[in-house]
């Protein structure tokens, strides 16, 4: 059981929005850490989608986008493509485990 | 191009032991803290190592005490040797690159390699 959870499937019609949580606890995102999202296409490796909540790295379309609030944060994609049919990760830390945690991961269907 | 490329995977029986290695291009591993992360079954990700730019190692519970990370500035490469190993450990261990701005505790992975897999089994 991850320490982060994560819907396991979300979908949405092209061009919808959809959005995909990640809640956690007061010993990982309710303390304040960062949290980062990771999109894993199908039989590929994760690649960095946002970074320190709602950052996104050079190259990631504005169509994603993320914030956070109290013990959870959320993934939110806009203008829905068949392109973003792939798994969706988030990443904290835990203060009690001590080290970098994941979410279990949730697989977006595009109809 | 910046690119991280894993080996070393393969088919192991329980208690034997597997050294993964990571090469990098386009980057140096010494410049950046470096880290293993593992995917099982294909969806659960879980951080199993990490080596800081000084030096410093850390390990998740699970494999503490039985795999050592290291690096080998030399040749640019990031090894995990893992000993006494188990069918728990049967994953994808991706070689990743970290980053934080705000303290370790804010670390994300920015470059990601493709991955080798790990099989235990008898």
């Amino acid at each position: 059981q991850s320490v982060l959870t994560q819907p396991p499937s979300v979908s949405g019609a092209p061009g919808q929005r959809v959005t995909i949580s990640c809640t956690g606890s007061s010993s990982n995102i309710g303390t304040g850490y960062d949290v980062h999202w990771y999109q894993q296409l199908p039989g590929t490796a994760p690649k960095l989608l946002i970074y320190g909540n709602t950052n996104r790295p050079s190259g990631v379309p504005d169509r994603f986008s993320a914030s956070k609030s109290g013990t959870s944060a959320s993934l939110a994609i806009t203008g829905l493509q068949a392109e973003d049919e792939a798994d969706y990760y988030c990443q904290s830390y835990d203060t009690t485990l001590s080290n970098v945690v994941f979410g279990g991961g949730t697989k977006l269907t595009v109809l | 191009e910046v690119q991280l490329v894993e080996s070393g995977g393969g088919l192991v029986q329980p208690g034997g032991s597997l050294r993964l290695s990571c090469v990098a291009s386009g980057l140096g591993i010494r410049s950046r803290d470096m880290h293993w992360v593992r995917q099982v079954t294909g969806k659960d990700l879980e951080w199993v190592s990490g080596i800081a730019i000084a030096g410093d190692t850390y390990y998740a519970d699970s494999v503490k005490g039985r795999f050592t990370i290291s690096r080998e500035d030399g040749k640019n490469s990031l090894y995990l040797q893992m000993n006494s190993l188990r069918a728990g450990d049967t994953a994808v261990y991706y070689c990743v690159r970290a980053r934080h701005l705000t303290g370790k505790e804010n670390t994300w992975f920015d470059i990601w390699g493709l991955g080798t897999p790990v099989t235990v089994s008898s």
